[in-house]
């Protein structure tokens, strides 16, 4: 069986510091891991995944991710926030060797303070 | 252009009616999907369609129907709406399989069911 779990179901930083959002997740399988984002009243689009390559993953806005097997985390980073980066964000895990599992989790909504 | 479109953006309708919502990709994309967002933002698999083709059945009440008529549309049927149907509903698309493939999300169909 495989989970997501986004630790945090809020995280307000201030603009101009770091962010961490944290996702952790179980697998049977060798894991795609992605993390997609979420304005408000807007689809969702993609930061950046992870699908067996290089574990450090960069993304689109300055964020990246590391895949920590040994931690089963797949954090999501920037190292200074901007009032822009308000949203909802989604770590999703999938399966490589099976096709038909895709797991959302509960989404972390980033709060950035002026 | 838009990618992945969705119509209607918002639907209101009484409990016991059919409705529709119809996705297109223009994407070239083999890959289609729709999930349901509920009020807590939490987003789910319902339904995932590859060259025509249910990939993804997840458990979800049978009056929910999703039809493919072409690799470009998936268009999801509900029937006899229930006020619990009330929710934003997003299609997304992928090249290939979710394993591995980023998904393009449409803007949502927000239904409420009065």
């Amino acid at each position: 069986a495989q989970s997501v779990t986004q630790l945090d179901s809020h995280v307000s930083v201030s603009e101009g510091t770091p962010v961490l959002l944290r996702c952790n997740y179980s697998s049977s399988y060798s894991p795609s891991l992605f993390w997609y984002v979420q304005h408000p009243n807007k689809g969702l689009q993609l930061l950046l995944k992870y699908t067996s390559a290089a574990t450090l993953v960069k993304g689109i806005n300055g964020f990246e991710a590391e895949f920590k097997k040994s931690e089963t985390s797949f954090h999501l980073t920037k190292p200074s926030a901007h009032m822009s980066d308000a949203a909802e964000y989604f770590c999703v895990v999938t399966l490589r060797n099976r096709d038909d599992k895709i797991i959302f989790g509960k989404g972390t909504r980033l709060h950035i303070l002026p | 252009d838009t990618a992945v479109s969705q119509t209607p953006k918002y639907l209101v309708t009484q409990m016991g009616n059919d409705k529709s919502i119809k996705c297109e990709q223009n994407l070239g994309h083999d890959t289609m999907y729709w999930y349901k967002q509920d009020s807590k933002k939490f987003l789910k698999i319902m339904f995932s369609y590859n060259n025509k083709e249910l990939i993804i059945n997840e458990t979800v009440p049978n009056r929910f129907s999703p039809k493919s008529p072409d690799k470009a549309h998936l268009n999801l049927h509900i029937n006899s709406l229930e006020l619990g149907d009330s929710a934003v509903y997003f299609c997304a698309s992928s090249l290939g399989l979710p394993g591995i493939d980023t998904q393009y999300f449409g803007p949502g169909t927000r239904l409420t069911v009065l």
